[in-house]
């Protein structure tokens, strides 16, 4: 299984501001896609964005944005005028590309605390 | 809208009983995995499948099972239930295709939390 690291076990932010979530990943790969998925407390893991590695721009979904850093292999998250509705549990994953590989390898997770 | 149904959200079972942890989607997709979910470890693989009665091993499949008698459901079974499994288990689904065109991107159901005494 591919290696994806999340350093930062916990994280906390005030409302309106922006946070950033770190995540690296060991590969040989050259070509691979990464995620962010999303685990509100008691609720469903749901997408966040995604990053196909052959593409050097960077995905952003609304307030999401990734800082995508192939050679460097690493992969944060930014989250930009953090709501309420944006506390929840965030991994990070791999995927290798290729024609049967379906299969995650996920990070530890990232637990992000937004304050009122 | 997409759904990943798990039959039971809390379970507490003794150690040594089989258990059978049930996921039903209705999306039609292929793939179907189970993962478990610990503090500190992220989710890790148990069991993936991609066709009815086909199933592949994943990083932990150590102690546990796996049926799928048909497209939408896939089962995951502790023979001898034990404290070790004490977890949170996943269920997920995903398509068979095009990587690019969606079929990389898990459903996951709300999650199965089994204690083992």
């Amino acid at each position: 299984a591919q290696t994806v690291t999340q350093s930062q076990p916990e994280m906390s932010v005030q409302e309106a501001e922006t946070v950033t979530l770190s995540c690296t990943y060991d590969t040989s790969e050259s070509n691979y896609y990464l995620f962010w998925y999303k685990q509100p407390p008691s609720r469903q893991m749901i997408l966040v964005i995604r990053q196909e590695a052959y593409k050097q721009q960077n995905a952003t979904e609304n307030r999401f944005s990734v800082n995508f850093q192939k050679a460097a292999k690493s992969f944060s998250l930014k989250i930009s005028d953090s709501q309420l509705g944006d506390t929840a549990m965030y991994f990070c994953a791999f995927m290798k590309q290729g024609r049967w590989d379906y299969k995650l390898s996920f990070g530890a997770g990232t637990t992000v605390t937004v304050r009122a | 809208d997409v759904k990943v149904t798990q039959s039971s959200r809390y379970l507490v079972k003794r150690t040594g009983e089989k258990v059978f942890l049930e996921c039903v989607q209705d999306m039609d997709h292929e793939n179907m995995f189970w993962y478990r979910q610990d503090p500190g470890l992220g989710l890790r693989l148990i069991y993936f499948s991609y066709d009815v009665k086909m199933k592949e091993k994943g990083d932990i499949p150590e102690g546990y099972s796996v049926s799928r008698e048909k497209k939408e459901r896939f089962s995951l079974i502790l023979e001898s239930a034990s404290t070790n499994q004490t977890s949170m288990y996943l269920c997920a689904s995903s398509l068979l295709g095009l990587l690019g065109s969606g079929a990389n991107v898990l459903t996951f159901g709300a999650g199965s939390r089994l204690t083992v005494l």
